[in-house]
């Protein structure tokens, strides 16, 4: 089966850097995406991690590291717009290869 | 990319009736999600419909509670059956690009059963 974890709520000031951790178990792991989610909207894909290392895309970074099931979501110079939830998802090829989420990260930016 | 419209956007529905929720896409698609997410809670995966054969349910959940329609490659419906205040909780449906990689997700279907 698959285990993620992720913090429940988090907040940090506008302009800031915030790190939203997600640790997971899978038994056959085959990448780990980051989702971002406002409030009465749909999820909209944020990065995608199959190999170890770090991903980059503007202000948004995401880094996997497969030996310790960890990966974590970097948001820089934060906005208020920012404020949402970030899903982590990781896609088990066991099976039927789906996507199985984490409860989200509520995340509020403040002035 | 692909475009998703899910009707309704929401509703509040008497306990024991029944709600179907449509899911269109703007492009052709192997496969179509159906996921639940219960307040406070992750997106689960209710079930995948496939074009053409019966749909493929995950642990706990049951075709007669919800049963799936796909009579083409860019359609599907989900009801929920027989409802319950247990099943308040929003409804997506979700499609995958070409390579089975990003999902894309319709904008749900919040669901309030009283």
């Amino acid at each position: 089966g698959q285990n993620i974890d992720q913090p429940t709520e988090m907040t940090a000031t506008e302009g800031a850097i915030v790190q939203i951790n997600c640790t997971y178990q899978t038994s056959g792991f085959n990448g780990l995406f980051w989702y971002q989610q406002h409030a009465g909207e749909a999820p909209t894909f944020l990065s995608y991690n199959v190999l170890d290392g770090l991903e980059e895309k503007g202000r948004f970074s995401s880094f996997l590291s497969r030996s310790k099931g960890y990966s974590y979501l970097l948001l820089k110079e934060l906005q208020m717009k920012d404020s949402a939830s970030y899903l982590c998802a990781v896609r088990d090829k066991t099976g039927a290869n789906n996507l199985f989420f984490g409860t989200g990260t509520r995340l509020t930016v403040i002035p | 990319s692909a475009v998703i419209s899910q009707k309704p956007s929401r509703d509040i529905c008497q306990r024991g009736t029944s709600l179907t929720i449509q899911c269109q896409v703007d492009s052709q698609v192997t496969m179509m999600f159906w996921y639940r997410q219960q307040p406070g809670q992750s997106l689960t995966l209710i079930a995948t419909a496939n074009q053409g054969s019966e749909a493929t349910y995950e642990s706990g959940f049951v075709i007669d509670k919800f049963p799936i329609s796909r009579p083409n490659l860019t359609f599907s419906t989900l009801t929920v059956s027989n409802m319950s205040p247990e099943d308040s909780s929003i409804y997506l449906c979700s499609v995958e690009d070409n390579r089975g990689f990003e999902a894309f997700f319709g904008q749900g279907t919040r669901l309030t059963v009283v």
